[in-house]
């Protein structure tokens, strides 16, 4: 059974980036379509984009398409997701998961705080 | 480019059903998905494809789709069913996922 293990909270300051990794154990990232969501506090969950590892092939929301970039390490079999220009607003739990058909395997969320 | 709208909030009596809509554009013609999602917890699918369960949802939980709204219905409901509730879709025409509001259920 496939596990998706996030990399631990950032704090990052408005205008910079953060790279979140998301690896797969249990199975190859390549098997899989992956995605990342987000939710702000008190907030929904809102789809960013998501890559197709063994294509090689990312998309994006449009809201996010300017900033984002999403890439996989087929090697280690691990997926980021960086996020440039940040935001007070983006201040979120970022979260991957497994895209077949609905997420049925997700990570276990990561905190990023942009605060001056 | 493709809205899901759900209720914000959704009450009913311990024990009793309760039902979650998602409404949308011709959303029969859509697969979708609904997540349960707990406090501080990431979500878990609870009905995928508009009725199937996973293995490990309880039976109480079951999906329709009809027309312009899905509707995600679950019987016999108890307390731990408190939760945040939200549907997807797959938009092909933007090649995105959607996500509806999401809606809290209180069980009184």
């Amino acid at each position: 059974q496939v596990q998706l293990v996030q990399s631990g909270a950032e704090v990052k300051k408005p205008g910079s980036s953060v790279k979140v990794s998301c690896k797969a154990s249990g199975g190859a990232l390549t098997k899989y379509t992956l995605s990342w969501v987000r939710q702000a506090p008190g907030q929904g969950l809102e789809w960013m984009g998501r890559i197709i590892p063994i294509l090689n092939t990312s998309n994006y929301a449009q809201k996010f398409q300017d900033r984002v970039t999403i890439s996989a390490d087929k090697s280690t079999s691990t997926a980021y997701m960086e996020l440039s220009s940040l935001r007070y607003e983006d201040t979120a739990v970022y979260y991957c998961a497994k895209d077949q058909s609905a997420f049925d395997i997700w990570g276990q969320g990561t905190l990023v705080t942009v605060s001056s | 480019s493709y809205e899901l709208t759900q209720p914000l909030s959704v009450s009913v009596a311990l024990g009793q059903t309760a039902r979650i809509t998602c409404g949308g554009d011709n959303i029969a013609s859509k697969n979708v998905h609904w997540y349960q999602q707990e406090p501080g917890q990431a979500p878990v699918v609870v009905i995928y494809r508009d009725n199937n369960r996973p293995s490990g949802i309880p039976e109480r939980f079951s999906g329709s789709n009809s027309r312009n709204t899905a509707t995600l219905t679950i019987s016999r409901t108890q307390a731990g069913d408190e939760a945040d509730y939200y549907c997807q879709v797959w938009d092909s025409t933007t090649s995105n996922w959607v996500f509806g509001g999401g809606t809290k259920l209180t069980v009184l």
